[in-house]
């Protein structure tokens, strides 16, 4: 069984500091990761993917891929109270496999 | 609003009825998935059908049977369902598979409530 996991918060920053997200996975073999951003009451949103090892930068938002480890994770700088939401990470596992989610991490920016 | 439509967006249906949710692309995305999501669980992928033909199907009870007319709609039909399956059923749609990177772009779901 393929697994994705994450801390499910809630996790606080007060704003303006840099929250940061982890996630970890079960299949050595994965090939890309995803963070999906979800608002209460709506659909899951894409922030980033990331295939190679490193970092990732996009605006406020980086992510940050270690392979060997098996672990993702998505930092937001200077944080703002519209980034409070919870944040999937996906996984794309070896093959031709659909995505697999883990739980979501609640953050909240405090004003 | 996003290229991946559902409707209807609320849905209250008793446990003997028989409803349909539909889902359609605009984004001639070859591949469209069902996913359930409730309170406290991570979202759980239901079906997957790529040009037209189902690929997937995640162990999920036969209440719920899927249909794909064409690689732009997506059906899910309802029947006999339980309270429990009260949640909200999200389409997504992604241009491929396979491939890293693949994105999937989900539609604005429809909460439903089983009574």
């Amino acid at each position: 069984q393929k697994e994705v996991e994450q801390n499910s918060g809630p996790l606080s920053v007060p704003e303006g500091a840099i929250a940061s997200l982890n996630c970890t996975y079960s299949d050595r073999g994965s090939q890309s990761f995803f963070w999906y951003r979800q608002y209460s009451g709506k659909s899951p949103e894409l922030i980033m993917f990331i295939y190679s090892n490193g970092d990732k930068e996009d605006g406020r938002f980086t992510a940050q891929l270690n392979k060997a480890s098996q672990y993702v994770s998505l930092l937001i700088r200077d944080s703002q109270p519209s980034d409070s939401a919870t944040y999937l990470c996906a996984v794309r596992g070896s093959g031709n496999t659909p995505l697999v989610f883990g739980k979501g991490t609640r953050l909240s920016v405090i004003a | 609003e996003t290229g991946v439509t559902q409707t209807p967006r609320h849905l209250v249906m008793g446990m003997t009825n028989k409803k349909s949710l539909k889902c359609e692309q605009h984004l001639g995305h070859n591949a469209m998935y069902w996913y359930k999501q409730s309170a406290k669980k991570p979202l759980e992928l239901m079906f997957v059908y790529s040009l037209e033909e189902r690929v997937e199907n995640n162990s999920v009870p036969s209440r719920f049977s899927p249909e794909c007319p064409n690689s732009s709609h997506l059906f899910l039909h309802l029947h006999t369902l339980q309270p429990e399956d009260s949640a909200l059923y999200l389409c997504a749609s992604s241009q491929g598979l396979a491939g890293a990177g693949e994105t999937q772009y989900f539609g604005p779901g429809t909460r439903l409530l089983v009574l």
